[in-house]
């Protein structure tokens, strides 16, 4: 099992370009997350999908659009990159629900300039 | 809203030493508290848990034990080993999301 993949491992991007985040798991979990990870803030919730077929708005939303494609795949969507969403992107998945542990993907690198 | 407290870092020990990280919470309802590890490089991974008012979480000689009355969830090890350098994360949980601590930097030398 691979777990929780995520493409593309490192970007960067000029402001204003777009580009899509991929997440995808294999364990068969109803619940997917993206997070961002700045210096000294810890993990914020971009946006959650409890289940297939919905999702939700976390902490921090703005400039970000999310797709759960299925079960497996859960893409975040920048479309017009700004220097403010240069961070760390962490995808994770759990069987349903945060009460349970939550599997995180190696995390995307995105550098906006 | 929810949010977690956690000491800031970094925090040095040298190996065979005692380690403490504090975190403290606020939250409505019963929230489920977790510490995550995160390695170099890597994303992060479940160390703990506990679901309810003193549940002791344990792993990889970590513990800690959920203090309703001081709304606390204190990480400890009894002896620290290089492997343990990584960055620490409180989170709690009260349904769908997790809500994390900014994370603690430990550094164990040699």
């Amino acid at each position: 099992n691979a777990g929780v993949t995520q493409t593309p491992k490192f970007q960067v991007l000029k402001t204003g370009q777009s580009m899509t985040l991929q997440c995808a798991q294999d364990m068969n979990h109803n619940s997917m997350y993206w997070y961002r990870q700045d210096p000294g803030m810890g993990l914020r919730l971009i946006y959650y999908s409890a289940s297939e077929g919905t999702t939700d708005k976390g902490e921090v939303p703005n400039g970000y659009n999310v797709s759960r494609l299925n079960k497996r795949e859960f893409s975040l969507r920048l479309e017009s990159a700004a220097p403010s969403q240069t961070s760390v992107y962490f995808c994770a998945s759990s069987e349903l629900g945060a009460l349970n542990e939550q599997y995180f993907g190696p995390g995307t690198r995105l550098t906006v300039t | 809203g929810d949010s977690v407290t956690q000491m800031e870092g970094p925090v040095t020990l040298s190996e065979e030493a005692f380690l403490t990280i504090n975190c403290t919470y606020t939250a409505t309802g019963y929230p489920s508290l977790f510490w995550y590890v995160q390695y170099p490089g890597e994303g992060l991974q479940l160390l703990l848990k506990a679901t309810k008012a003193d549940d002791k979480g344990s792993n990889k000689g970590f513990e800690a034990t959920y203090r309703k009355e001081t709304t606390s969830f204190h990480l400890e090890k009894g002896s620290v080993q290089v492997s343990d350098s990584a960055v620490y994360f409180c989170a709690l949980s009260t349904g769908y999301a997790l809500n994390f601590g900014k994370g603690t930097s430990l550094l164990v030398t040699p």
